[in-house]
């Protein structure tokens, strides 16, 4: 099965700034999702959309998808400390239940 | 609801030890999926259930590895013996039948082999 690339590995903003990162793909998609992990802890969902959708918001939350390019951006707006996480996409493709999870994109919002 | 459960937190065991990792899933959820997360690997899917059942095993590494669910409640995953190279933070996720795909992740176990 197909695994999402993150980009970048690393990103480190001030508190307030806004943070992109992007996650690209090879084949079709039912749906991508992204996930939140901070240190130790188990994966949180954040969002999920949909092969039909283009952009969708959650609070300080946007993501965008672009098929014809294979690749999604996670935006967080006004970031804040307890923003620092890891953030992975997963992707769904063809009748399986089961997501293909990227190796992440690792935050740090800096105080 | 309680959230994914998963039971030990933490395990430290001597190589050719055997080792089982448990999970209760959300209640009504009947998707189980467990995760193996390393440094090197990434984020690596073992084995999913649905309804009790196994549907793709192919991400199991060895045949060292098994896992069961005798209930919808209940799963456990086992490595026998354990290695070295098994330690990892391992995680149990639950999802619904429904037209979204979210799963929803337990603490995850940190197993240390020795």
């Amino acid at each position: 099965s197909q695994q999402g690339e993150e980009d970048p590995q690393a990103l480190s903003i001030q508190e307030g700034e806004n943070a992109t990162m992007n996650c690209s793909y090879k084949t079709s998609i039912n749906n991508l999702q992204w996930y939140r992990q901070n240190s130790g802890r188990g994966l949180v969902h954040l969002i999920l959309i949909r092969s039909n959708e283009r952009e969708k918001h959650s609070g300080r939350l946007r993501v965008t998808l672009d098929t014809s390019k294979k690749s999604s951006s996670l935006l967080i707006t006004a970031s804040r400390a307890a923003d620092t996480a890891s953030y992975f996409c997963a992707l769904s493709s063809g009748s399986a239940r089961q997501l293909t999870f990227g190796s992440g994109t690792q935050l740090t919002v800096l105080p | 609801d309680a959230g994914v459960i998963q039971s030990p937190r933490h395990e430290v065991t001597e190589m050719g030890q055997e080792v089982t990792l448990r999970c209760k899933p959300i209640s009504g959820h009947d998707y189980l999926f467990w995760y193996r997360q390393t440094m090197m690997r990434g984020l690596e899917l073992l084995i999913y259930f649905n309804n009790n059942v196994p549907i793709d095993d192919s991400g199991m590494p060895e045949d060292r590895f098994s896992a069961k669910m005798p209930n919808a409640s209940f799963s456990t995953l086992k490595i026998q013996p354990s290695e070295p190279r098994d330690s990892a933070v391992y995680f149990c996720a639950s999802s619904s039948t429904g037209p979204a795909y979210e799963q929803y992740f337990g603490p995850g176990t940190r197993l240390t082999v020795t």
